[in-house]
């Protein structure tokens, strides 16, 4: 069953602008992770977060997560037409072999 | 760094027809491999779990009889869908855990590029 949730589920702002893309899950996990596919496409890897961790970055991309709430945001600064994707947090279980994926934002970064 | 390939990447087929497609780890070896399926403006749901040397498993709802799936080396699986229509056109995607032992970064499992399915 699908544990993770996002929203917004689309998003649509202009390059330069910040988006902000949030995800809730139901049970514990010991990481979580964020997926982009561009459409049509594979999924890429973008950050993993532990669950001892609270914020994580990578280039222009943040991380938080907060376990006592179950949920973690994606933040991508100074967003670029070439960020338009499909966004996806996961969460790992059957002992982090699987994941359950969210139902994704679809981000739309306009020229 | 380890990658996994899918093929054919996009496949069009008659209603009624087979379709297999493959799913091959190419630097590491795979005991488990996992099925997911993507419609269209959708997230990916898990479909089955391949166990090399057993029987897949599969999630509720997921017909074992229709998406055949076979995981017969440790670095190759097929899901073969059989008697397709329409309905089965979608995204497949595999995936496979990274191995035990390997280092710690980054993402814990490694995706396929998927296999567009189109059923006429």
């Amino acid at each position: 069953s699908q544990q993770g949730e996002e929203d917004p589920q689309a998003l649509s702002i202009q390059e330069g602008e910040n988006a902000t893309m949030n995800c809730s899950y139901k049970t514990s996990i010991n990481n979580l992770q964020w997926y982009r596919q561009n459409s049509g496409r594979g999924l890429v890897h973008l950050i993993l977060i532990r669950s001892n961790e609270r914020e994580k970055h990578s280039g222009r991309l943040r991380v938080t997560l907060d376990t006592s709430k179950k949920s973690s945001s994606l933040l991508i600064t100074a967003s670029r037409a070439a960020d338009t994707a499909s966004y996806f947090c996961a969460t790992p279980y059957n002992y982090g072999q699987n994941f359950v994926f969210g139902p994704g934002t679809r981000l739309s970064v306009l020229p | 760094g380890a990658v996994v390939s899918q093929h054919p990447s996009w496949v069009i087929c008659k209603s009624g027809t087979s379709v297999k497609i493959e799913c091959r780890s190419l630097d590491f070896q795979a005991t488990t491999m996992f099925w997911y399926r993507q419609f269209p403006k959708q997230s990916l749901m898990l479909m089955a779990t391949s166990n090399e040397g057993s029987k897949a498993t599969y999630e509720q709802g997921v017909e074992k009889d229709k998406f055949l799936i076979n995981h017969a080396s440790l670095t190759l699986s097929t899901l073969t869908v059989t008697s397709a229509h329409p309905e089965d056109s979608s995204f497949y995607i595999c995936s496979a855990p990274k191995p035990w032992g390997a280092a710690w970064v980054g993402e814990t499992q490694y995706f396929g590029p998927g296999t567009r399915l189109l059923v006429l």
